[in-house]
């Protein structure tokens, strides 16, 4: 049972385009964090957001946690090909493990 | 992800061979732990340490595998008689050590160690 699941697991765009990646859960977290890996790499944290309809500002990204702290979001003004790679969100319950999701793979095409 | 160390990055062992995994975590950090990522998945968890313990080991396999961060140098993975199905690429990630709860609980990830079994 994977207990976040994000959509959509594919994403291909042209450069220039807007999107919206999403995490569900039907858990609670803590705090919830998004992550972009590339091939061959780590995961690399790109933000956290605790409170619950936290909205987060990185450059062209936007990161929002649901009120219920179950959910968030990603969005992505003007798509770069330097933007694309896996981004994975993970939820965390205190100090143990991360829950990670099934991931969302994005293509930007130039 | 800088900072966190793994090495060997790539690891080749023929089944029945011992696997060996080291991640040196950034530096202050205290808390360290292992994920596996099985190709186009996201990762999943294996074990929680904090220096010379073992605080959560609930997504590590009961046999053949172990983990242990001693007082001095690397945390270590390592697994037993290596099966094809245990190639995947392992991370390590490490998060530093607070007065309070880890609420946020933010992990910073090495760049994993891709075993292959042949």
């Amino acid at each position: 049972t994977q207990l976040l699941e994000q959509s959509p697991q594919f994403l291909s765009i042209q450069e220039g385009e807007n999107l919206t990646v999403y995490c569900n859960s039907s858990s609670v977290f803590s705090s919830l964090q998004w992550y972009r890996q590339e091939p061959g790499e780590g995961p690399v944290l790109l933000v956290t957001v605790v409170t619950g309809g936290e909205v987060k500002k990185l450059k062209r990204l936007t990161f929002q946690f649901g009120d219920a702290r179950k959910d968030s979001s990603l969005h992505i003004t003007a798509a770069q090909p330097g933007d694309t790679g896996l981004y994975l969100c993970a939820g965390a319950r205190g100090a143990n493990n991360l829950f990670f999701g099934t991931g969302t793979r994005l293509t930007v095409i130039p | 992800n800088a900072g966190v160390m793994q090495n060997p990055r790539h690891l080749v062992r023929r089944r029945g061979q011992e696997a060996r995994l080291r991640c040196s975590p950034m530096k202050g950090h205290s808390h360290v732990y292992w994920y596996r990522q099985l190709p186009e998945e996201g990762l999943k968890f294996m074990v929680y340490l904090q220096k010379e313990n073992i605080i959560d080991e609930s997504g590590m396999p009961k046999e053949r595998f172990s983990a242990e961060f001693p007082k001095e140098g690397p945390s270590i993975l390592r697994i037993q008689q290596v099966v094809r199905g245990d190639s995947a690429a392992y991370f390590c990630a490490s998060s530093p050590q607070t007065s309070g709860r880890l609420t946020y609980n933010e992990q910073f990830f090495g760049p994993g160690t891709r075993l292959t079994v042949l």
